[in-house]
């Protein structure tokens, strides 16, 4: 039981390169997070999903999407990176929003 | 919508002492409340939550209680270790949210 697994865990982009972000989760979750994390900051939401083909805006999600195909995968994607989009990124899960939610090990994003 | 404040922001406790964080809430109809561990270079943790059926609940050597009438809730950590200093987030959420609303963490030092 692997619970949320991030792909990949680190990556450096050259501003303006495009790249995405890969979270899968095996409970079984309806739920889906993206979240950024910024030093010394606490956790800003991007986008979310509540079940297989949904997906809404969070906080901040300007420069990001998203896209649910399967109800076990939520893709973060950006069109094109620029520096203020260096942070760490989260995803997270839960079987609905008012359920703990089970994070991933976090992607670390440098754009350069 | 729902507004979470998380004091202190950082807060040092000697070894074997306990630690005391508060949150409060804003809407009324809020009724899970989540609190998770973060260490360093690693996602955020569920450690306790608590329910508004619920005033306290505890696990070893943590507890958290919740005043549904003034809105507030608190993470106590007793007889603290050092593998008890992370950052910690309090979290608020209802039956007709799609998403937790998150607190802006507290950095807890264990002093030797």
């Amino acid at each position: 039981n692997a619970g949320v697994t991030q792909t990949p865990k680190f990556r450096v982009l050259k501003t303006g390169q495009s790249m995405t972000l890969l979270c899968a989760q095996d409970m079984n979750h309806e739920y889906m997070y993206w979240y950024r994390q910024d030093p010394g900051m606490g956790l800003r939401l991007i986008h979310y999903s509540v079940g297989e083909g949904t997906t809404a805006k969070g906080e901040v999600p300007d420069g990001y999407n998203v896209s649910r195909l399967k109800k076990q995968n939520f893709l973060l994607g950006l069109e094109s990176a620029a520096p203020s989009q260096t942070s760490v990124y989260f995803c997270a899960s839960s079987r609905d929003s008012n359920y703990g939610y089970t994070f991933g090990s976090g992607t670390r994003l440098t754009v350069v | 919508g729902e507004n979470v404040e998380q004091h202190p922001s950082t807060l040092s406790v000697q070894e074997g002492d306990s630690a005391v964080i508060k949150c409060t809430y804003s809407d009324s109809a809020s009724n899970y409340f989540p609190w998770y561990k973060q260490e360093l270079g690693k996602g955020p943790q569920l450690i306790i939550d608590i329910r508004s059926n619920v005033g306290e609940k505890k696990d070893q050597r943590i507890a958290v209680t919740l005043n549904k009438t003034a809105k507030h809730f608190s993470l106590h950590i007793t007889e603290t270790q050092p593998e008890d200093s992370a950052v910690y987030f309090c979290a608020a959420g209802g039956y007709r949210d799609d998403k937790i609303i998150f607190g802006k963490g507290t950095r807890l030092h264990i002093l030797p």
